[in-house]
């Protein structure tokens, strides 16, 4: 069964770039037909989609981020990442990655979730 | 893209059926058959009860069902149990090849 894990800082500053990595184990990134995804959600809020990247290095984003966000992977370490820039406080939630399943027609859905990390955003 | 619209909460008495809706536009809900729907317990990553449409994953509960009507897509529960208590959200694929929420359901078991 395939697991995800979200590391990185738990604390950004105002103004800097926010950058977490996800780790996939008990599966090949480059393998099978899946979009990898980053989601968030404040505290206390809905959920945000955030992007997607598939194995070969396509992405879709969502288009109130897109200027600021970045989603890449890295399959000699079976991992993809989120860069998001200029970050404020809006930007605090908890960030969780997925892999996405059940593929048609370009649709697809997070199935495989990591248990979320919190990023704060503050000075 | 603008969130879909749920309402804020429902509930309903064990064993009873509940139904929550969700409404987008032509450029989302109304223009695919990608509606999706997650549970999500407090503190816990959310999950996948129902994919395109009506679809359930295995180990879905066949309690859960969802349906859509041009731009609404609903779900409902039947035989309401008290670990069904939970948030709702829907999901859906977009003409941008993007995918949007609904802003959550809080569902209460009476």
């Amino acid at each position: 069964q395939v697991q995800l894990q979200e590391s990185g800082p738990g604390l950004v500053k105002p103004s800097q770039t926010l950058s977490l990595t996800c780790t996939v184990s008990g599966g090949s990134i480059s393998s099978g037909s899946y979009y990898w995804s980053w989601i968030r959600q404040p505290a206390g809020k809905g959920l945000e989609w955030i992007g997607r990247i598939y194995s070969s290095g396509s992405t879709n984003y969502n288009p109130s981020l897109k200027s600021r966000v970045t989603i890449s992977v890295d399959t000699s370490k079976n991992q993809f990442s989120l860069k998001l820039s200029s970050v404020t406080a809006a930007d605090t939630a908890v960030y969780y990655c997925a892999r996405t399943t059940y593929c048609s027609g370009g649709s697809c859905y997070p199935y495989n979730w990591g248990q979320g990390t919190l990023v704060t955003v503050s000075s | 893209q603008s969130a879909l619209t749920q309402p804020a909460s429902v509930s309903g008495s064990p064993g009873q059926s509940i139904t929550i809706s969700c409404t987008g536009t032509s450029s989302d809900v109304g223009g695919y058959n990608y509606v999706s729907w997650y549970q999500q317990h407090p503190g816990k990553a959310p999950k996948l009860m129902i994919y395109e449409v009506s679809n359930r994953p295995s180990g879905v509960p066949d309690r859960f069902s969802g349906s859509k009507s041009g731009n609404t897509a609903s779900l409902t529960i039947s035989g309401l149990q008290a670990e069904d208590e939970a948030d709702y959200y829907c999901g859906s694929y977009t003409s941008s090849s993007t995918l949007v929420f609904g802003g959550g359901t809080k569902l209460t078991v009476l």
